[in-house]
């Protein structure tokens, strides 16, 4: 069945450093891909997609790339700040788009 | 305009009890989810609702856990006999349907109803 691998937390970065988190999945035909994140004491907000192979999704200066020939999606971005502090939850929907399957989120915390 | 609303925020309840989780999806949104958000088991799938079709029980983990969806919007999840395992954070989603398949679209999350069984 469909799946997805991330990287295990926390991950424990100063302000300014560079920002990968992994993902993995495993699925047949081609899902869409998104990245959720959860700030302390809010909901799951979403905060880039990609439906494609190839396709680059951003947002807050967050990155990933849909690469079908390794199945990941990787979570990057540039320079970290403390508000970026929160949990990262890497998610596909399969063609049909019914249920998100999630992976088990990565915890960032961000010091200055 | 507003967004995915979930009533109660807390609920506290006593083992045994039943309880209602309700959630108001944005409006225009024809699809509905329900996730389940726990320590042990990260972010889970309970049902889908999508238009008049038969929903997808698929994820609901047993038949002490139902929803219903009235009239194409609002739903209430319910959980009878309530047991400490079912201790979580439940969050509901909408989307609507997009594309030349009219696949549901982006899921959008309401901010959660925290169950706790005493």
């Amino acid at each position: 069945g469909n799946s997805v691998t991330q990287m295990e937390g926390p991950v424990t970065l100063s302000e300014e450093a560079f920002l990968t988190i992994n993902c993995t999945y495993t699925a047949t035909g081609y899902p869409s891909l998104f990245w959720y994140v959860q700030y302390p004491g809010e909901g799951l907000q979403l905060l880039l997609k990609a439906t494609k192979a190839d396709d680059k999704g951003s947002n807050k200066g967050f990155e990933a790339t849909y690469r079908k020939e390794t199945t990941s999606f990787h979570l990057e971005k540039g320079s970290v700040q403390v508000s970026d502090s929160a949990v990262y939850f890497c998610a596909l929907s399969d063609q049909a788009g019914t249920a998100l399957i999630f992976g088990k989120g990565t915890t960032l915390s961000v010091s200055s | 305009g507003a967004g995915v609303s979930q009533s109660p925020s807390n609920k506290v309840t006593e083992k045994g009890k039943d309880v209602e989780l309700r959630c108001d999806p944005i409006s225009g949104h024809t699809a509905l989810y329900w996730y389940r958000q726990s320590l042990g088991q990260g972010l889970e799938f309970l049902i889908y609702f999508q238009g008049n079709s038969a929903p997808d029980k698929s994820g609901l983990p047993s038949d002490r856990f139902s929803a219903e969806r009235t009239g194409g919007s609002v739903s209430t999840l319910t959980i009878q006999r309530t047991q400490q395992e079912d201790s979580a954070v439940y969050l509901c989603a909408s989307s609507k349907l997009a594309g030349a398949f009219n696949s549901p679209d982006t899921q959008y999350f309401g901010p959660g109803t925290r169950l706790t069984v005493l």
